[in-house]
């Protein structure tokens, strides 16, 4: 089965200081890794995919098929980076995908 | 270019009763799926619909039933509501591939059932 783990619930950190949000999957074959981001009353938007291999709002994350993870990781937190982050799963290219739990990254000033 | 439309964004119900989320996208996508949002379980897909007259069970389907009307339109009806299915709801529509393209969410309904 396709799984989907983000071990924080909630991860706090200072503006100016370098934050990665953690995320590991469990699949057998090989995965489309999706980061989302909802920002505090919009709605949920992709952030990067891994396929892309893309920066995006200075954040970059490298699939580790090794470690089966897929860290979301910024040198420098800012305070608009405060959202609800979600890791995403497409398994062998399927419509569907399996989100994580998320986790709630708030930027202090 | 709205997107994709969910109506209505705020409902509040009481056990028992019926209602109807409507959903409509824009952007000629194949696959629309209906999922809901609850505090520390992350989005859980409920349904979805690969293609206009097809539809499948995600990975909560009880309670709920679908209608993918025709390529534009996908609604989700609570036949009979219960306390359990006070969610957040989102729509979202994409290609058939995510690989290849976005996944699109609406802004959400709000649903209180009482």
């Amino acid at each position: 089965a396709q799984r989907v783990t983000q071990p924080e619930k909630l991860l706090s950190v200072f503006k100016g200081a370098p934050v990665e949000l953690k995320c590991n999957y469990s699949y057998s074959g090989s995965p489309e890794l999706f980061w989302y981001v909802q920002y505090s009353r919009q709605r949920l938007q992709l952030l990067l995919r891994h396929i892309s291999r893309e920066s995006i709002k200075g954040f970059t994350a490298d699939l580790n098929k090794g470690e089966t993870s897929f860290h979301l990781k910024k040198p420098f937190a800012q305070e608009e980076d405060s959202a609800m982050y979600y890791c995403a799963l497409s398994p062998g290219g399927s419509e569907k995908l399996v989100f994580g739990k998320g986790t709630k990254l708030t930027v202090n000033p | 270019n709205a997107g994709v439309t969910q109506t209505p964004k705020f409902q509040v119900l009481k056990t028992g009763q019926s209602m109807t989320l409507q959903c409509a996208q824009d952007m000629n996508h194949n696959s629309m799926y209906w999922y809901r949002q609850d505090p520390g379980m992350g989005l859980r897909l409920i349904y979805y619909s690969a293609s206009e007259g097809t539809t499948d069970k995600g990975e909560v389907p009880n309670g709920y039933n679908v209608s993918r009307l025709n390529k534009r339109e996908f609604s989700l009806r609570l036949e009979s509501a219960a306390p359990s299915q006070t969610s957040v709801y989102f729509c979202a529509s994409s290609e058939r591939r995510p690989l290849h393209n976005t996944i699109y969410f609406g802004e959400g309904s709000w649903l209180t059932v009482v």
